[in-house]
This record gives C-alpha cells, structure tokens and sequence, in this order.
C-alpha cells in the first residue's frame, strides 16, 4: 500500500487560501489520490479525487506534480467550517488506506 | 451525493452482549461497502471489506468470527459486534463504494459504540 505523509497541523485565517501538501511518492501508476476531511467525531466527507490532471469542484482545487509523487489540496476562501482533520489518501484496489492526516484550524 | 447513513448513532451494552450496525446506502446502490474503526486521536483502520452476495474479506489481525459482517443487498451491510468487550469500545465507520469507474468510497456519520 502507498504511503502519505502530511504535516501533522496548519493553520490558516478564516477568508484566505488553505493550501494542504500531501506527499504519496510510493504511488503506484493506476492508483487515485483521495481526500477526504473529518470534523470531529464524524464521517469523513468526500472532497476530491484526481489520477494525473489538476481538478477543481465546488468544494477545493487539486493541484498534482507531474511526477506524481505530491499534491496539493486548496481550498480557496477558508471558513471556520473547514476546520477538520484533512487526509489525503491513495486508492488501490479500492481499498483507502489512511494516514494521520493533517489538522486544519481555520482562525478568526 | 451520494448518502450514507448508519444505525444507531451511539450504543451503550454490557461486556458480554452482542450489537449490530447497519449500514445503508440510501441513494445508490453499492456494490463493495467498507468497515472501518477508530479509536481517540487515531486514524481510521480498514476492518473488513464486503461485496454484495459474497463474504467479507478481513484485514490481517482482524478476528472474522468477532466481527461478523453481512451484506445481504445493494444497499445494506451490517456488522455484528460479538461478545464484546471493553477494548472493543470505538467509533465505527462504513463506507460505501459507487458504481462509477473510480469507486468513489462515500462514508456514513459513523457509530460510537462502549462497552461496560
């Protein structure tokens, strides 16, 4: 199974850009990044996937190297909403296997 | 989107006891659900994945005969905590996958299960 690794906490004001790094440099060629985000003591919540292009929907904008070793999550307009824990994670075999993942506190 | 609900929410039992947890797809119909755990400032920790019709297929130190899992239809899985115990004290988590090219894995609210 592929590796993540993400900064264990971010911080970022309420109204600016968030701009998480995942970096999954063991990815294999046919394998998705996924992320996800858990607010406390929830489901976590579908976000956006990507194989090799860069996407965006309503939610963020996935931005990955074209080496695909890392990406990045942007979420453009933070809100106090988006506080969470963000996880990035690569999909094999359908299976998702979850790092720590990083904790997002949007400040006022 | 797709949604996922789960029952019930919260459940307190004794050691002992068994307790079920459903898991519903409510809006599509999926084919592979997930069972996942996780303990108090952890990550979630794939139990066990399920296809519908088929026996679930468990991660390595995950005992089958505790944790039974059923995924009697396309849109309902269970799982079935046996002779629980206090370590078995955690927040359960299904998901399920839709039947696109990307199997895009959809998760419930979770529950939140002690055990006395």
């Amino acid at each position: 199974d592929a590796k993540t690794t993400q900064p264990p906490s971010m911080d970022c004001a309420e109204g600016r850009a968030a701009n998480l790094p995942c970096n999954h440099s063991t990815i294999s060629g046919n394998e998705y990044v996924y992320w996800y985000r858990q607010i406390h003591s929830q489901g976590p919540q579908y976000i956006i996937h990507g194989l090799k292009n860069n996407e965006t929907n309503e939610m963020a904008s996935l931005i990955i190297t074209e080496d695909r070793k890392s990406s990045t999550l942007i979420l453009p307009h933070a809100t106090l909403r988006d506080t969470a824990v963000y996880y990035c994670t690569p999909q094999g075999a359908q299976k998702l296997v979850f790092g720590q993942g990083t904790r997002l506190t949007i400040n006022p | 989107g797709a949604v996922v609900s789960q029952h019930p929410s919260r459940v307190i039992c004794k050691s002992g006891t068994s307790v079920k947890i459903e898991c519903r797809s409510l809006d599509f119909q999926a084919t592979t659900m997930f069972w996942y755990r996780q303990f108090p400032k952890q990550s979630l920790m794939l139990m066990a994945t399920s296809n519908e019709g088929s026996k679930a297929t468990y991660e390595q130190g995950v005992e089958k005969d505790k944790f039974l899992i059923n995924h009697a239809s396309l849109t309902l899985s269970t799982l079935t905590v046996t002779s629980a115990h206090p370590e078995d004290s955690s927040f359960y988590i299904c998901s399920a996958s839709s039947p696109s090219a990307t199997d895009t894995q959809y998760f419930g609210p979770g529950t939140r299960l002690t055990v006395l």
